[in-house]
């Protein structure tokens, strides 16, 4: 596509729930990077795809949080058993390599009631 | 390892006037630097780049940024604001070929002001 898509835009869960964001980078773009934006803060790095590995995963904050990607391009982020502290916007970004430029999709905004 | 710092938190600037943002971040050797722009409801979008070369450098919708080494800065500038730059900035900096993680400042709200 044009540019990285994110969906769902917003998601509302209860807690204790699991929630599936999902996105989808730009053609060609071999890195991927998962990163949550909490309110007030900057960006907090979660994972990094180069193709279909992650090489660190130090970034997710539990092991409720996963991610994997298929294929080269789709990836999708898990949450297991949400808890408030979750609430966020969860934002993807792709690149052609590393340290190349990142673009960025709108994020899903995630809240956990 | 790296951290970045944006001491201002929210700046409030007329339209026409001019504006900088301030930025610093701690690393050993010279990073790769960036700006990114969010608007409301928005993704971010990048305004400019350092990775080496002439330290001061040009970006999209008219914005420079300087990196000074002996400051540890990167400072982003714009000589008359608009008011469509009301946005969140954040700076952000990687540290090498091989590390993958952009690490981003808190961010720095503009409001712009007629």
């Amino acid at each position: 596509g044009a540019g990285v898509s994110q969906s769902p835009s917003n998601k509302v869960t209860e807690k204790g729930k699991d929630v599936e964001l999902r996105c989808d980078p730009i053609s060609g773009h071999t890195a991927l990077y998962w990163y949550r934006q909490s309110l007030g803060q900057g960006l907090e790095f979660l994972i990094y795809f180069q193709g279909n590995s992650a090489p660190d995963k130090s970034g997710l904050p539990s092991d409720r949080f996963s991610a994997e990607r298929t294929g080269g391009s789709v990836s999708t982020l898990t949450i297991q058993r949400t808890q408030q502290e979750d609430s966020a916007v969860y934002l993807c970004a792709s690149s052609q390599s590393v340290n190349t430029e990142a673009f960025f999709g709108q994020g899903t905004r995630l809240t956990v009631v | 390892a790296q951290s970045v710092t944006q001491p201002d938190i929210h700046i409030t600037v007329s339209e026409g006037a001019s504006l900088e943002l301030r930025c610093n971040y701690s690393y050993g050797a010279t990073p790769y630097l960036f700006w990114y722009v969010q608007s409301p409801g928005q993704g971010l979008q990048l305004l400019l780049k350092y990775f080496s070369g002439d330290t001061l450098v040009q970006g999209i919708k008219g914005f420079e940024a300087e990196f000074k080494r002996s400051q540890s800065s990167f400072n982003l500038r714009k000589p008359s604001v608009h008011w469509s730059d009301a946005a969140e900035y954040f700076c952000a900096v990687g540290v090498g070929s091989n590390d993958y993680k952009l690490s981003f400042g808190a961010g720095t709200t503009v409001t712009v002001r007629a």
